[in-house]
């Protein structure tokens, strides 16, 4: 099975600055197919990135994904304080569907 | 518009079993999978298996073989998820989700962009 590996586990910026997070599998995700969610407290996920760079339907320009085979980023390029929440990746290119363990971004 | 509707908090006792459902509504419920994903207290995302609203195959995570069954009602349009044999450590938000686009090889799947509102379960004694 495949196993994801996020980092940094908190990440403490501020608004207006560029945020880089990281999600590492422990094999070669099939077809790329990773994806990006962001949740916020009391609130289900919400898909932002799917096919590791493609943007999910609705989801702001300044978020953006890229990577392949195992190491994936996801950037966001001016933060806004709406952006502060917990990220999660997530493979299904091959069952079973892991998620990553989240990292929380917070204001500095 | 789209949604996944889900029935209301559950409180049981450990060994119990509890059944959550998944009401699906705004598009046609035979042509999309479903997951169920689980998030304890201050935890993660755990994925639990999927669902053929189809012909009702499912494939379950190891984790929870011979304690979950998926089953699906297409009269109703609503997926049910029942866990057995609860423990304290199943206290969760459970989540129902449908995949992004239809995936026709089972047991395939894509992004998981609808969502339920979540069920919270609570195992306590």
């Amino acid at each position: 099975d495949i196993v994801l590996t996020q980092s940094p586990g908190t990440l403490s910026l501020s608004p207006g600055e560029r945020a880089t997070l990281s999600c590492r599998a422990s094999q070669s995700v099939p077809s790329d197919y990773l994806a990006w969610y962001q949740q916020k407290p009391g609130q289900a996920p919400r898909l932002l990135i799917f096919g590791a760079s493609s943007r999910a339907t609705g989801i702001p320009d300044r978020f953006s994904g890229s990577g392949s085979g195992t190491d994936f980023t996801l950037t966001i390029s001016r933060l806004e304080p709406e952006d502060f929440a917990v990220y999660y990746c997530q493979q299904y290119g091959s069952s079973p569907y892991p998620f990553g363990q989240g990292t929380k971004l917070e204001i500095k | 518009q789209v949604q996944l509707v889900q029935s209301g908090a559950e409180v049981k006792k450990p060994g119990a079993s509890v059944k959550v459902s998944c009401k699906a509504s705004g598009y046609t419920f035979t042509n999309y999978y479903i997951h169920w994903v689980r998030q304890a207290p201050g935890h993660g995302l755990e994925w639990m298996g999927i669902i053929n609203p189809s012909g009702g195959s499912t494939s379950y995570a190891q984790k929870f073989l011979g304690r979950v069954t998926m089953t699906r009602d297409t009269s109703t349009s609503t997926v049910f998820m029942e866990l057995s044999s609860l423990r304290s450590d199943d206290t969760a938000v459970y989540y129902c989700a449908r995949d992004r686009v239809r995936v026709i090889l089972w047991p395939e799947s894509d992004a998981f962009e609808i969502w339920g509102q979540g069920t919270m379960v609570t195992v306590s004694s």
